[in-house]
C-alpha cells in the first residue's frame, strides 16, 4: 500500500464512450503525475501537476483531458479513444521540489478500448 | 539526457544476493541514479537513489563506481517476492525543472526457489 489509490482498477470502453480515471493520494504530496504503460513501449509520462497547476503536457492527444481540483486528487477524462490507447494508466505523487524526491505510484487502471 | 543500459533479464536463487548492473556512461555531474521496480500487475515502487556515495536502506544497497559511469543494485537476500522488473533511471532535465523520470525497459529479475 503506497498511499496512492486509483479507480477503477479495470475499465473496458468503446471508442465513442466517455469515462474518467480517478487518482487520490493520502500522503500530503504537492505533485501528481499521469503515466501510460503499454505493452510495446516503456513507461511514458503524460501530465504533471504541481500545487494543482499543470506543469507538463508531454504532447498528449486532446482525447485525454486531465483535471486536478486539489493537490490530493487527479482525474483523467477520456473521450473518443482509439484501440491503441489500451494500456495501464498509472498515477504517481511526490513531495517537495519536482524531481527531488521519489515518486509513489498507484496500482494503475488497466484500460481496454474496443 | 543520460541513457541507461541494463541486461534484459537475470536469475537469482532464493536467499542469495541479487546484483543488478546498470551502465550510465553519459551521466552528468548533477544527475542522480534512481532505482525502481515493478512487480507484475502493480505500479512501480521506489527502491533507492544516490549521487556519488554508496547508499543503503532497508530494501537494498546501491553501489556507484567512482567515475559514476555505472552502478549496481544489490538485494542482499532475494526472496520470491523480489521477482520484478527493475528500472535504473537517471534523472533528466525538462523545461528547467529536473524532475522527469524516464523509464527504459529494465531488467526482469526472476528469483527461483
Amino acid at each position: 500500500e503506497t498511499g496512492v489509490t486509483q479507480t477503477p482498477r479495470h475499465l473496458v470502453m468503446g471508442m465513442t464512450n466517455k469515462k474518467s480515471l480517478k487518482c487520490e493520494q493520502h500522503l500530503g504530496h504537492n505533485a501528481m503525475y499521469w503515466y501510460k504503460q503499454s505493452a510495446k513501449k516503456p513507461l511514458e509520462l503524460m501530465f504533471v501537476y504541481n500545487f494543482k497547476e499543470q506543469t507538463e503536457n508531454n504532447s498528449v492527444p486532446s482525447r485525454f483531458s486531465p483535471e486536478c481540483p486539489n493537490s490530493s486528487h487527479l482525474f483523467l477524462h477520456l473521450h473518443t479513444l482509439q484501440p491503441e490507447d489500451s494500456a495501464l494508466y498509472l498515477c504517481a505523487s511526490s513531495q517537495g521540489e519536482l524531481g527531488r524526491n521519489e515518486q509513489f505510484f498507484g496500482p494503475g487502471t488497466r484500460l481496454t478500448v474496443l | 539526457d543520460a541513457k541507461t543500459t541494463q541486461p534484459t533479464s537475470m536469475d537469482c536463487a532464493e536467499g542469495r544476493a541479487a546484483n543488478l548492473p546498470c551502465n550510465h556512461s553519459t551521466i552528468s555531474g548533477n544527475e542522480y541514479v534512481y532505482w525502481y521496480r515493478q512487480i507484475h500487475s502493480q505500479g512501480p515502487q521506489y527502491i533507492i537513489h544516490g549521487l556519488k556515495n554508496n547508499e543503503t536502506n532497508e530494501m537494498a544497497s546501491l553501489i556507484i563506481t567512482e567515475d559514476r559511469k555505472s552502478s549496481t543494485l544489490i538485494l542482499p537476500h532475494a526472496t520470491l517476492r523480489d521477482t520484478a522488473v527493475y528500472y535504473c533511471i537517471v534523472r533528466v532535465a525538462s523545461g528547467g525543472s529536473n524532475y522527469k523520470l524516464t523509464f527504459g525497459k529494465g531488467t526482469l529479475l526472476t528469483v527461483n526457489p
